[in-house]
């Protein structure tokens, strides 16, 4: 069964303080996988996308990287603004489904002053 | 360029009543899908639309039904509301190319069914 895992489920962090939110997936085959900030009362805002192992992407305070199995949002001195929870969704590249993304359930961050 | 809307934003139900949600998106996407979030659930699919005309089955499509009569609009029904759909829906639309098949989503309807 197609899955994805995100850890830890909450992570509480002082102003500063690096860190990094890991995502592991276990599908038979991965097309993209993708990385979305969901602040409270609101839809998910995209972040990046990777597509294979060993690709990284930044913005900002933020920096993805992807591996054969798994993927990590690393946080540089993170600000109370990044103050969110995190997403992480896998497309898979097989099947008719396509297009259709499989969701990790997220990591709540809390970025204290 | 408003990007992906829904409406409404807040809606309470009572058991066996019925309502019709409205994602609208001005990106000229092929791709619609509707989702709904709860707590410790994650995000789980439950319609999506490949073009105008056609719908297709997600994760969780009982007791939902969908319709794409415009490519920009994608509805989502409920014929008799649960309290088990008590959720928060939303609604995301993609374009397809090689490498650019990002989901954009919107802001979200929040349903309470009583």
């Amino acid at each position: 069964e197609d899955q994805v895992t995100q850890s830890p489920e909450a992570l509480r962090l002082q102003e500063g303080e690096s860190s990094s939110l890991n995502c592991s997936y276990t599908v038979s085959g991965l097309r993209g996988l993708f990385w979305y900030r969901q602040d409270p009362g609101k839809g998910p805002e995209f972040l990046f996308t990777l597509y294979s192992a060993g690709e990284e992407k930044e913005k900002e305070r933020l920096k993805a990287t992807l591996t054969k199995k798994e993927s990590f949002l690393h946080i540089t001195a993170p600000k109370p603004e990044d103050s969110a929870t995190y997403l992480c969704a896998v497309r898979l590249n097989y099947g008719g489904s396509q297009g259709n993304l499989i969701f990790g359930k997220g990591t709540k961050l809390s970025v204290k002053p | 360029n408003a990007g992906v809307t829904q409406t409404p934003k807040f809606r309470v139900l009572k058991t066996g009543q019925s309502m019709t949600l409205l994602c609208a998106q001005d990106m000229n996407h092929e791709y619609m899908y509707w989702y709904r979030q709860d707590p410790g659930m994650g995000l789980r699919l439950i319609h999506y639309s490949v073009g105008e005309g056609t719908t297709a089955k997600g994760e969780v499509p009982d007791g939902y039904n969908v319709s794409r009569l415009k490519k920009q609009n994608f509805l989502l029904g409920l014929e008799s509301a649960a309290p088990s759909q008590t959720s928060v829906y939303f609604c995301a639309s993609s374009y397809h190319g090689q490498f650019t098949d990002t989901q954009y989503f919107g802001p979200g309807t929040r349903l309470t069914v009583l």
